[in-house]
Formats: C-alpha cells, structure tokens, sequence
C-alpha cells in the first residue's frame, strides 16, 4: 500500500524567502504525485501535479516540485513567498492503475511572516 | 470549469440522527469519492463509486453509507452521527489524473 509522508506539520517563513515543502511517499510501483493547497474555509485546490516525463513539474502561483526516484521525494518549492502564498499544502500519491483515490499526507500548515 | 457542489457548508446535527451530505460534479466524472478531514490527519477516504449503483469502501467506512442513483450525484449518509464523526467532509471527482474537489462540509454533531 501507498503512504505520503510530510515533513513538518508548520512551516514558517519571511516574505519573499524560499519556500520547501518536503514530501515523501512509499509506493511499490510507479506513483502519480500531487500538491494540493487549500485556504482557509475552501476546498482543495491543484498545485501541480507528476504523472510520466520530465521530472521537475511547474505549477500555479510559481510553485514547482521535483520527483526523485531515488529518494522517493516530491518536495515543493517556491523561490520567494508572498503573503498570499499562507496556507495549507497537502502532498498526494496515487497508484497509476487501479482504485483512483488519492492517499493524502497530513498537511503542512505555511505561514508567512511579513 | 468543472463544478463540485455540496450541498451545505455548515451542518450541526444531534447524536443518533441520520445525516445526509449530498455532492454534485457537473462535468459528467464516472468517478465520485468522499474523504474526511481532520487536522494532523489529512484527508482519509471513506467511500468511492466508479459508475451509477457502484461503491467502494474506502480506508474508513465505519458508520458510513453512499448512494449514487444518478452519475452527477454521490451522497454521504451517516446512518447514527456519533459524536466522533464531527470533521469536514469533502467531495471529489475526477477526470484522467485531477481530482476536483467540492468546497467541503463542516459537520459538528453534538
């Protein structure tokens, strides 16, 4: 079975200072990834996603994650955070055959300092 | 833009009620799914459907049904509500890789 795991339940950081958001998962056959950002009284909202191909995925909002294999990561990253950027960030796995739910990671709350 | 609807946004029940949580897609997605999220948790599956009168157990079925008589519609039902079924619910749909997500109901049953 899948499992996401996410490092860092609070991250903080100044405006305009780099953002990572780190993301491991176990998978015993090649994964679908996802990032996903939910503000505060919304829903879940797509960020970028990996499916096949290249391996450093852009997003919206200038956000971009990488899939190493060999370490079975997919953090998220944003050069310079904007205040707007405070959130929630759920990082995501789905097997790429079969059931089609996603396995969640329990979410890393972002807050930017002014 | 794929719609994902659900029917309300704030629900106070009573112990021992039936509650029903409904959710409408209007992009004509096979695949329907509800989750629960609670903080530190994530998100976790409760149910999925693949086609109209299909269901699945997702990894927390416990005290919850589904019904989808229609493609567009999957509902939530929580046959008892039970105090540890306060949280928010979401909705999902999907197309070939995205989920789509409802804006989520927050349930609080007292």
């Amino acid at each position: 079975a899948q499992s996401v795991t996410q490092l860092g339940s609070h991250v903080s950081v100044s405006e305009g200072a780099l953002v990572l958001l780190r993301c491991n998962y176990s998978s015993s056959v090649p994964p679908y990834l996802f990032w996903y950002v939910q503000y505060p009284n919304q829903g879940l909202q797509l960020l970028l996603k990996y499916t096949t191909g290249a391996t450093l995925v852009k997003g919206i909002n200038g956000f971009e994650a990488e899939f190493k294999k060999s370490e079975t990561s997919f953090h998220l990253t944003k050069p310079s955070a904007h205040m707007s950027d405070a959130a929630e960030y759920f990082c995501a796995v789905r097997i790429g055959t079969g059931r089609r739910a996603l396995t969640f990671g329990s979410g890393t709350r972002l807050q930017v300092q002014p | 833009d794929v719609k994902v609807t659900q029917s309300s946004r704030y629900l106070v029940k009573r112990t021992g009620e039936k509650v029903f949580l409904e959710c409408v897609q209007d992009m004509d997605h096979e695949n329907m799914f509800w989750y629960r999220q609670d903080p530190g948790l994530g998100l976790r599956l409760i149910y999925f459907s693949y086609d109209v009168k299909m269901k699945e157990k997702g990894d927390i079925p416990e005290g919850y049904s589904v019904s989808r008589e229609k493609k567009e519609r999957f509902s939530l039902i929580l046959e008892s509500a039970s105090t540890n079924q306060t949280s928010m619910y979401l909705c999902a749909s999907i197309n070939a890789y995205e989920q789509y997500f409802g804006p989520g109901t927050r349930l609080t049953v007292t």
